[in-house]
């Protein structure tokens, strides 16, 4: 079975801070990697994904993500934080056989002003 | 861009009632997933269906079941309910060419009392 498991549970940051949040999965195969956020009381919106090609990969609202195969990683970051990023983020991994998401537990990020 | 609709967004019911939970995937999308997020922990797959028919099962109950219909639509019914069924439940859907990628939909809360 793989798992995904993400460094950090909580993090505070102030404004303008740079963000790194880590994620490690342990699956031998070929995986897609994903991004979601979850802002309070809202679903989950896929930020960025990785499914092959170059491994640094953007997505929205100023996020970028690196995939290094080596060390089954995938990290989120972002070098300038508002308050509005403050949410949930979750990483997840997809085997290309079946498809479904397995998440990490989250990391909350919470951004003062 | 139409999303992923689910009804109903809240949902109270008592212990061994029952509940149907639907979701509407996004226009031409076929598949669809079903997850389960109990409070302060990470989406759990649940069950998926591709072109109406079940394509995987994850930890799912013996008392939950859940099909697709032929507009796609899919349905999640919950029987003798309990406590701990008490969670936000997830739909995302996705199409046969981006079967790669999930797009949820905001999720309906149930609490059981």
């Amino acid at each position: 079975a793989q798992s995904v498991s993400q460094h950090n549970h909580h993090v505070i940051l102030s404004e303008a801070a740079s963000l790194e949040l880590g994620c490690n999965y342990s699956y031998g195969g070929t995986v897609n990697l994903f991004w979601y956020v979850q802002y309070p009381g809202q679903h989950l919106q896929l930020l960025l994904k990785y499914f092959s090609g170059d491994p640094l990969v953007k997505g929205i609202k100023g996020f970028e993500a690196e995939f290094i195969k080596s060390k089954f990683s995938f990290n989120l970051r972002k070098p300038s934080v508002q308050w509005s990023d403050t949410a949930e983020y979750f990483c997840a991994v997809s085997r290309i056989v079946d498809y479904k998401l397995s998440f990490g537990a989250g990391t909350t990020v919470t951004v003062r002003a | 861009a139409a999303g992923v609709i689910q009804s109903p967004r809240h949902l109270i019911k008592e212990k061994r009632e029952t509940a149907t939970l639907k979701c509407y995937p996004i226009p031409r999308h076929d598949t669809v997933y079903w997850y389960q997020q109990g409070p302060g922990q990470d989406p759990q797959f649940l069950i998926s269906f591709y072109e109406k028919m079940q394509s995987d099962k994850g930890s799912i109950p013996d008392r939950f079941s859940a099909q697709q219909f032929s507009d796609y639509h899919s349905e999640l019914n919950m029987s003798s309910l309990e406590l701990g069924d008490s969670a936000l439940y997830f739909c995302a859907s996705s199409s046969t060419r981006g079967r790669d990628t999930q797009y949820f939909g905001p999720g309906t809360r149930l609490t059981v009392l």
